[in-house]
């Protein structure tokens, strides 16, 4: 059965650093993963898209990456700001199922003034 | 640029009684699908839709759960008799190819379900 994994559970930098979320995922048979940010008590905003074929995405100041084989994928952002501030979900489309997303747990972002 | 709705954002209801939770998708996207969020935990799945037939449902959507399209518009997930287990927030998704690998969902902002 897959397992969404985010490490860490949060992370707290100060404004204008790059910094490194991670997600891993226990079967590689995927579709695609997909990053969300969430605000508190708000809804999900999808923020990438990476199809199982793809090694990477870019939206402006993020840049995803997927690494099938070995069950990871990382959203980089740089040159963090305070808005950025938010939790990052990781969610993968497994192949074993139709269309579901399975979810990780989130890293709650904190970028200080 | 055109988003998913969800009405109401906060619903207070007591155990036992019925609700409804309603979702506009995105107008040309074919696939919905509901999920739920428990304070502190992840979120998950609980049912997609295509075609006006659930096309997959997890373990949690038992059958205090419904989900119906009654127009071309709206996509809404009852609750027949609620627990107080069922306090969540509940997002609606929707999303627009058949295409394996590239099935983007948007979501709605969530509904806000309180079971006193």
């Amino acid at each position: 059965k897959q397992e969404v994994t985010q490490i860490p559970a949060a992370l707290s930098v100060p404004e204008g650093e790059n910094l490194v979320l991670n997600c891993s995922f226990t079967d590689s048979a995927i579709y695609n993963l997909q990053w969300f940010r969430q605000d508190p008590g708000k809804g999900l905003t999808s923020l990438l898209l990476i199809q199982s074929s793809q090694r990477e995405q870019t939206s402006g100041r993020l840049n995803a990456s997927l690494d099938k084989s070995s069950g990871r994928s990382t959203l980089y952002i740089a040159a963090s700001q305070p808005g950025d501030s938010a939790t990052y979900l990781c969610a993968v489309r497994a192949m074993d199922s139709n269309y579901q997303l399975i979810w990780g747990a989130g890293t709650k972002l904190i970028i200080k003034p | 640029e055109p988003e998913v709705t969800q009405t109401p954002s906060h619903q207070v209801t007591q155990m036992g009684q019925e609700v409804i939770l309603r979702c506009v998708p995105i107008s040309n996207h074919l696939y919905f699908y509901w999920y739920r969020q428990i304070l502190g935990q992840k979120v998950e799945f609980l049912v997609s839709f295509y075609n006006n037939e659930i096309s997959e449902k997890s373990e949690i959507f038992d059958d205090q759960f419904s989900v119906e399209r009654p127009d071309g518009s709206n996509f809404t997930l009852k609750i027949r008799s609620t627990k107080l287990e069922d306090s969540a927030m509940y997002f609606c998704a929707s999303s627009q190819t058949r295409r394996s690998s590239y099935n983007e969902q948007f979501f709605g902002p969530g509904t806000r379900l309180t079971v006193l």
